[in-house]
């Protein structure tokens, strides 16, 4: 059973970086099989999809259009785990986050981390 | 604005059936399979169903999925109170590189 542990702070200040971390247990971030995801929900947005990264003898990333500019997505071997760095945060970026598995045979999302809900003001 | 569009509500009794839309485009839902979600508040949201049509082991058959051209639609029959919660489609969108969602469901039983 995959299990995804999620870490970070709760509060960032406007124009910071928001930074999260999620362990992975029951599978491996370098799965050819999986691809590692970042999710996040509000309620003037609902479920948006931030980016993933994933390894097919390289390492690729996938990042949300509107994102682009300020989004980064890094897998970790050594400690089995990838983050989320979003930098220029606004209060836009106030969400419930979610790292999650992708299932790259089937195209879902199979397993989801708890979430936390990540609140930028001053 | 969401790629995927959804009815932002629905609503059944005890028992009846109940069925969700989700309208896409060619570069998404045309060619790539969808997905449904469950989110109950204060938890992770929850696969229903993949691959257009397929269910987790765990989810009650009173779930199903089907897909035709660019539309993908979720049906809960038997429908019960704990059912109540906000239903979301998603899909990969070759176009945009990513995986996109509907704007949500909120389904209430009356």
């Amino acid at each position: 059973q995959v299990q995804l542990q999620l870490a970070g702070p709760r509060l960032v200040k406007p124009s910071q970086t928001l930074s999260l971390t999620c362990a992975i247990s029951g599978d491996s971030v370098s799965s050819d099989r999986s691809a590692w995801t970042w999710i996040r929900q509000s309620p003037s947005r609902g479920l948006e999809w931030l980016g993933r990264t994933y390894y097919r003898s390289q390492w690729f990333h996938d990042y949300a259009v509107s994102l682009k500019s300020r989004i980064s997505i890094d897998p970790d071997t050594s400690k089995n785990q990838f983050s989320l760095h979003l930098n220029s945060v606004t209060p836009e970026d106030t969400a419930v986050y979610y790292c999650a598995r992708w299932d790259h045979d089937h195209s879902y999302v199979d397993f989801w981390g708890q979430g936390t809900l990540v609140t930028v003001s001053s | 604005q969401s790629v995927l569009t959804q009815p932002p509500s629905a609503s059944g009794t005890p028992g009846q059936r109940v069925t969700i839309s989700c309208s896409g485009s060619y570069s998404n839902l045309g060619i790539k399979t969808a997905s449904w979600y469950q989110h109950l508040p204060g938890s992770a949201p929850k696969v229903l169903i993949y691959y257009d049509d397929k269910r987790p082991s765990g989810v009650p058959d009173r779930f199903s999925g089907s897909k035709s051209g660019t539309s993908a639609s979720l049906a809960i029959s038997g429908l019960q109170s704990e059912d109540e919660a906000d239903y979301y489609c998603a899909s990969w969108d070759n176009s945009l590189s990513g995986v996109v969602f509907g704007g949500g469901t909120k389904l209430t039983v009356l």
